[in-house]
């Protein structure tokens, strides 16, 4: 157990609806990473928040969006889903804001599957 | 831009033999360079990393990986293969300094298959 949470583990939905996907990091780490893994794309990083700000961002579509709120959680949103969205969402955490040398710890993933 | 390439999507190793998963990298700059392992309906898991000093990096379960910056790669390799070991299996690079901060970018990963 890496102590990175997520939930839910599972989502079903429809195209053209929207979820949010939760995430809490390890006690005391102040960096959220969010990564999509699918079978088409691999493992693709998405973006990243430092202490409540946007620090890094990736090939994120402009439907999605992210934040990390003062506790240190974090919620991915995604809208206006397609079929193609479908893939396993993975949330990382680590202690400081990436430009150093420390581990990031990945949660158990969130499985969204779009009919 | 940075990448990495796991040239082998899977790999066959006998119980008890040694194993090597292979991974090449590209950065500009000094590499920091992971290993992760995959199991089924699990997340991620670090196994080790490399950040500078000596090129042969010890990590859990046994194993170890070797940084050769010449050739850039960072193949991850176990002297005894466990069944258990089989599962999916990441290299990661993320590059020292610049503006990407914690950004990895992933290998495609390797599929390892113990037999008994």
């Amino acid at each position: 157990d890496s102590g990175v949470t997520q939930t839910p583990k599972h989502l079903i939905t429809a195209t053209g609806q929207r979820v949010t996907l939760r995430c809490s990091p390890r006690s005391g780490d102040l960096s959220v990473y969010w990564y999509q893994q699918s079978l088409d794309q691999g493992l693709q990083f998405l973006i990243q928040y430092y202490n409540g700000e946007e620090r890094a961002k990736g090939n994120i579509l402009e439907r999605f969006s992210a934040q990390q709120f003062p506790d240190l959680h974090s919620e991915l949103n995604l809208s206006s889903l397609e079929l193609g969205d479908s893939a396993l969402y993975f949330c990382a955490s680590s202690v400081t804001s990436g430009r150093s040398t420390d581990t990031q710890y990945f949660g158990p993933g969130t499985r969204l599957t779009v009919l | 831009a940075q990448s990495v390439a796991q040239p082998e999507d899977q790999v066959n190793v006998a119980e008890g033999n040694p194993l090597t998963v292979k991974c090449t990298y590209s950065v500009s700059g000094n590499p920091y360079l992971f290993w992760y392992v995959q199991y089924p309906n699990r997340g991620l898991q670090f196994l080790l990393k490399y950040i500078t000093g000596d090129n042969l990096v010890k990590g859990s379960y046994g194993f170890e990986a070797e940084f050769n910056k010449s050739q850039t790669s960072f193949h991850l390799k176990k002297p005894s293969a466990l069944v258990s070991d089989s599962a999916l299996y990441f290299c990661a690079v993320r590059a020292a300094g610049g503006t990407s901060y914690g950004k990895l970018t992933f290998g495609q990963g390797t599929i390892l298959t113990v037999h008994p």
